[in-house]
């Protein structure tokens, strides 16, 4: 089966810009999630998704951070604007089972505001 | 919510050795340990988990163990090898059922 696909894989955009990252889960995982891991410190949790309904958003940073998820599949996270402290790793990951094993993981964006 | 310490942030073996990385958490009720490894450009991928209901979990060269008395749980790695270089990042899930990582570790197998 196809993995959680994320893209694009790397963004360097300018302080006051606006980049919307993109995530697609496994097909028929309800479950989507986001993170981001700034460089040397944890993985930390964004938000989740259950379907289209934001389950736990208390990771958001700030309200230029939006997560949508139109008709419970892909997912975009958007930063509007982006500040100098928002670089880090963004990665999305997926389970179909809340309580199941743990997230399949896609491969990061990598986010550079300079 | 859950929090989550992991040490040690970097750690460099000789190939064969051991290696262990060790992680504690805040929440008692947290009831699921799981363990993932990040090679350069992927994500980072489950390699071993394990429940509160038992203490040890071993996949070959790789071990897990649990002590939620001292909320405190670990991975072994034992003869390790090249391929073994990589980020490890320990987790817990707490009541909430909210997934809550470490800050992760470089580990180094020397050749």
């Amino acid at each position: 089966e196809a993995g959680v696909t994320q893209f694009p894989s790397h963004s360097v955009i300018e302080k006051g810009q606006t980049v919307t990252l993109r995530c697609d889960p496994i097909s028929g995982h309800d479950n989507l999630y986001w993170y981001r891991r700034v460089m040397g410190k944890e993985i930390k949790f964004l938000l989740h998704f259950v379907k289209e309904s934001k389950q736990d958003e208390s990771g958001m940073p700030n309200n230029r951070f939006l997560a949508e998820r139109t008709g419970g599949t892909y997912s975009t996270l958007k930063v509007q604007p982006a500040e100098l402290e928002d670089s880090g790793v963004y990665f999305c990951a997926s389970s179909q089972s809340r309580n199941g094993r743990g997230y399949t993981f896609g491969s990061g964006t990598r986010l550079t505001v300079v | 919510g859950e929090n989550v310490e992991q040490h040690p942030s970097t750690l460099s073996v000789q190939e064969g050795d051991s290696a262990v990385i060790k992680c504690t958490y805040s929440d008692s009720a947290s009831n699921y340990f799981p363990w993932y490894k990040q090679e350069l450009g992927k994500g980072p991928q489950l390699i071993i988990d394990i429940r509160s209901n038992v203490g040890e979990k071993k996949d070959q060269r790789i071990a897990v163990t649990l002590n939620k008395t001292a909320k405190h749980f670990s991975l072994h790695i034992t003869e390790t090898q090249p391929e073994d270089s990589a980020v490890y990042f320990c987790a817990a899930r707490g009541s909430r059922d909210d997934m809550r990582f470490g800050a992760g570790t470089r580990l180094t197998v020397k050749p």
